[in-house]
Parts: structure tokens; sequence; C-alpha cells
């Protein structure tokens, strides 16, 4: 069974562009959760979205965005990049709210 | 206040030590999950758990809802081990779930 595929694996962007990343989760799973890890803040969560739809929200900008498809795959979006948005961006995907959550390899976002 | 607090942040055992794990949460949840990242960003779901305890191999989790604090063990601990720890909480209030809260994470060193 394949894992969660994240890509790019890594990137690095100019401040003021703007990027989208990709998430890819294991088949049958329809719930994913984005998360942005930093070495001052730690993870924290960004967007949770089950069956296309988002259910929950992190404490972010309207800059960070993000959407499912109806297979299960999901896109974040950040506009107008600034040099506090490099980080290391995880996606988890499980089959439900509370089940094991299984995670990508990130992808490492660099803002120059 | 961190909602998730870890203990210790930083530790440091010789092979075959037995370690212990800390973590202290003061949310209503669902379930906690511990976490392993190692170096270069993957992070793999070793527990899920919302009553107990479970055990995984040389790796054991607790956790006691009364006192809100979980634990995780490693018994005969190996240079392989070396990681960062990590746990998670699914915060339920009223029966209503949100996303999960990290931890700071605990660095694990060991030494052969």
């Amino acid at each position: 069974k394949a894992g969660v595929t994240q890509t790019p694996r890594y990137l690095i962007k100019t401040r003021g562009q703007q990027v989208t990343l990709s998430c890819s989760p294991i088949s049958g799973h329809r719930s994913v959760s984005w998360y942005q890890q930093t070495p001052g803040q730690g993870l924290q969560f960004l967007f949770e979205y089950f069956s296309e739809t988002q259910r929950n929200k992190g404490n972010f900008p309207g800059r960070f965005s993000g959407r499912q498809f109806s297979n299960s795959r999901s896109e974040m979006n950040v506009s107008t990049l600034e040099l506090g948005d490099s980080a290391l961006y995880l996606c988890a995907s499980s089959f439900g709210r509370n089940t094991e959550a299984f995670f990508g390899q990130g992808t490492r976002l660099t803002v120059v | 206040k961190n909602e998730v607090e870890q203990s210790p942040q930083n530790l440091t055992a010789q092979e075959g030590e037995f370690i212990t794990i800390n973590c202290s949460y003061s949310v209503g949840i669902s379930a906690l999950h511990w976490l392993q990242q190692h170096p270069g960003g993957g992070i793999v779901s070793l527990f899920m758990l919302s009553s107990g305890k479970k055990k995984h191999g040389r790796l054991i989790a607790t956790i006691n809802i009364q006192e809100k604090h979980s634990s995780l063990h490693i018994t005969a601990s190996h240079p392989r081990d070396s990681a960062v720890y990590i746990c998670a909480v699914r915060w339920d209030y009223g029966g209503s779930q949100g996303n999960l809260i990290f931890g700071k994470g605990t660095k694990l060193s060991v030494k052969p």
C-alpha cells in the first residue's frame, strides 16, 4: 500500500511569489490535514479536509489556502510569500478523524 | 502556557537504558498520539490511544485521562531510537472534535 506522497520535496521561492504544494493520501483515506513545522513554533495545524470539505482551519493568515479534490488529493497554496513562511509543510491522511494518521515526508519550502 | 507540554526537551541515554518521555495536556481530548520524527523530517505515528496502555515491540504508551497525562516508554534503548518524539492531542469540547495540537517534542539521543 503506497504511503502519503507529497510533492515537491524541496522548493526555493522568492518573497512575493506564490506556491502550491500537493498531497496524495493513502488510497481509501478521505481525511487530509496540513501542518507547518518551524524550529521556533514546532508543528502547527493549517487545515483539515474531509470529502472535499474544509472541516477546520488553523490560525494562519488568508494567504494560506487549501482544497481537496474528489479523489481525496489535496493542495495547499501560499500567496505573497514571506521569509517567515520558510518551513517544512507536512500533510497527513487518515480514514477518519479519530483513526491513525499517516504522514508524508513533507515539502521543505525556503523563501529567499 | 502551551496546551500540550512535554518533558524533558532533550534526553541523552546510553544504549540499553529504559527511557520515559512525559506529556501533559490541559484540554479535553478524544485521542492522544505519539509520533516519531527522524532527521530529514518524516513523521511516523507510533501510537494513538484514548485510554489505558498500548505496547508495540520495545515501545509502551500509557495515558491517564483523569490526570491528563501520558507517558512513552522505550525499553532496552538502541541508537536507532534516536529521534524527536512528539505528543499530539485531538481536542474535544462538548463532543465537538478539533484539530491536533502538538507538543514541542523531546529530542532523544541514544549513545552506543
